[in-house]
């Protein structure tokens, strides 16, 4: 069984204020990706990322993916009260986990005014 | 959350009670899913489909049961519920079962809130 840890668990920070959510895993992943859920919705995907050492920017958003493909992190720069929410990685190991996805425990980020 | 419908969005039972989720998409995905979100847990894969007729066992897979009759719906059953089921159950679809890249999104339902007591 493939795991996920991501960190923080929690994240409370002031508008403005840059950020980093960690993901890591003591497995390889084919890919991982990044969603955000907002409150009484399902998951809505971010970005995926693929490739070893690969870094993927989404405006404010730069995702990035560890040279040995077991861990990712997301930078959030100036972050916005619109950036409140939950941020889950999950990851496919490929392989005999063909069509299972496994995400981490996710982060719970609130931006204040 | 384009295409995954689940209802109930809301749904009481007592302990022993049967029910049953439902899930549809309109997207001709190939593969669906169905997970389960818990505090502090991020969302567990309970069981998962590649195609119709095909069903696997995810990593939480004891005290459910689905079926893939058709390429669009996969129900997810309880038959006999416990208060260790209360969760949010989210439904997701891709067109293939990976890999999962900018080609093959997956895409998540609303949820559906369980509680049993």
């Amino acid at each position: 069984t493939q795991l996920l840890e991501q960190s923080p668990q929690f994240l409370s920070i002031q508008e403005g204020e840059n950020l980093t959510v960690y993901c890591n895993s003591s497995s390889v992943f084919s890919s991982l990706q990044w969603y955000r859920q907002e409150p009484g919705e399902g998951p809505v995907l971010l970005v995926t990322v693929v490739t070893g050492g690969e870094v993927k920017k989404l405006k404010r958003l730069t995702f990035q993916f560890g040279d040995a493909r077991k861990d990712s992190s997301l930078h959030i720069t100036a972050a916005q009260p619109g950036d409140t929410g939950l941020y889950l990685c999950a990851g496919n190991a490929g392989g005999t986990s063909y069509g299972k996805l496994t995400f981490g425990q996710g982060t719970i980020l609130t931006v204040h005014p | 959350n384009a295409g995954v419908t689940q209802t109930p969005k809301f749904q009481v039972l007592k302990t022993g009670q049967s029910m049953t989720l439902q899930c549809a998409q309109d997207m001709n995905h190939e593969y669906m899913s169905w997970y389960r979100q818990d505090p502090g847990m991020g969302l567990r894969l309970i069981h998962y489909s590649v195609g119709a007729g095909i069903t696997d066992q995810g990593e939480v897979p004891n005290g459910y049961n689905v079926s893939r009759s058709t390429t669009e719906d996969f129900p997810l059953r309880l038959l006999s519920a416990a208060p260790s089921q209360t969760s949010v159950y989210f439904c997701a679809s891709s067109y293939s079962p990976g890999p999962w890249d900018s080609g093959n999104t997956i895409y998540f339902g609303e949820g559906s809130w369980l509680t049993v007591v």
